[in-house]
């Protein structure tokens, strides 16, 4: 079945510098992906729609210069957490849309700056 | 807006025993529905979802949901609860009016009490 796989699983970063997180769907293609991010014992809030060759949708309140977001193939999309910061360690997880509206999730990142 | 509500934050019940989780949309027309499960440190599962047809949705680990229009419901029942089912679950709603995002309820965390 549809897989979307989603890399790296945990990733540790000096505060100041960027990490690059993955989204890809493996065996279908995806024009629109989506990125949610959830905080301890919070739930998922979607961050911005990936649109493939086009610019990403974010939702209010998000940043567009601090999480940016690249779809440059029907099969990938990054969110470059760009300057992190404590604030912004979180886990960060992708999913695409299937086919008969599935939704399909990647595994999530942890992301931890330090 | 739309928007989706999971009452209880918390909630515990013997092993062996019934559980309902609640989960309540406001939505204009019918919408996609999901429940999620997320185990610790985990990432998301899908238990079930409802499109169309039989309000009555089988998913896995056996469990159901009930869709109810008129009460803009879709609880979340399993019959005999397993110490494995300790974990968080999520309710979701998409809408193609909303351009396929999901939009997540708050959770609800279950405690299994042997």
């Amino acid at each position: 079945g549809a897989v979307v796989s989603q890399h790296p699983s945990r990733v540790i970063c000096k505060s100041g510098t960027s990490v690059k997180i993955e989204c890809r769907s493996l065996d279908f293609q995806a024009t629109t992906m989506f990125w949610y991010r959830q905080f301890p014992k919070q739930s998922l809030m979607l961050m911005a729609t990936s649109n493939e060759g086009s610019k990403a949708t974010y939702e209010q309140g998000v940043e567009k210069d601090k999480f940016l977001i690249n779809h440059a193939s029907l099969t990938l999309s990054t969110l470059t957490v760009t300057s992190a910061h404590p604030e912004d360690s979180s886990f960060y997880i992708c999913s695409a849309p299937g086919t008969a509206n599935t939704i399909y999730f990647g595994e999530g990142s942890w992301l931890t700056v330090v | 807006a739309q928007s989706v509500t999971q009452p209880d934050i918390h909630i515990t019940v013997s092993e062996g025993a019934s559980l309902e989780l609640r989960c309540n949309y406001s939505y204009g027309a019918t919408p996609y529905l999901f429940w999620y499960v997320q185990s610790p440190g985990q990432g998301l599962q899908l238990l079930l979802k409802y499109f169309s047809g039989d309000t009555l949705v089988q998913g896995i680990k056996g469990f159901e949901a009930e869709f109810k229009r008129s009460q803009s419901s879709f609880n979340l029942r399993k019959p005999s609860v397993h110490w494995s089912d300790a974990a968080e679950y999520f309710c979701a709603v998409m809408s193609m009016e909303y351009g396929n995002k999901l939009v997540f309820g708050a959770g609800t965390i279950l405690r299994v009490k042997s």
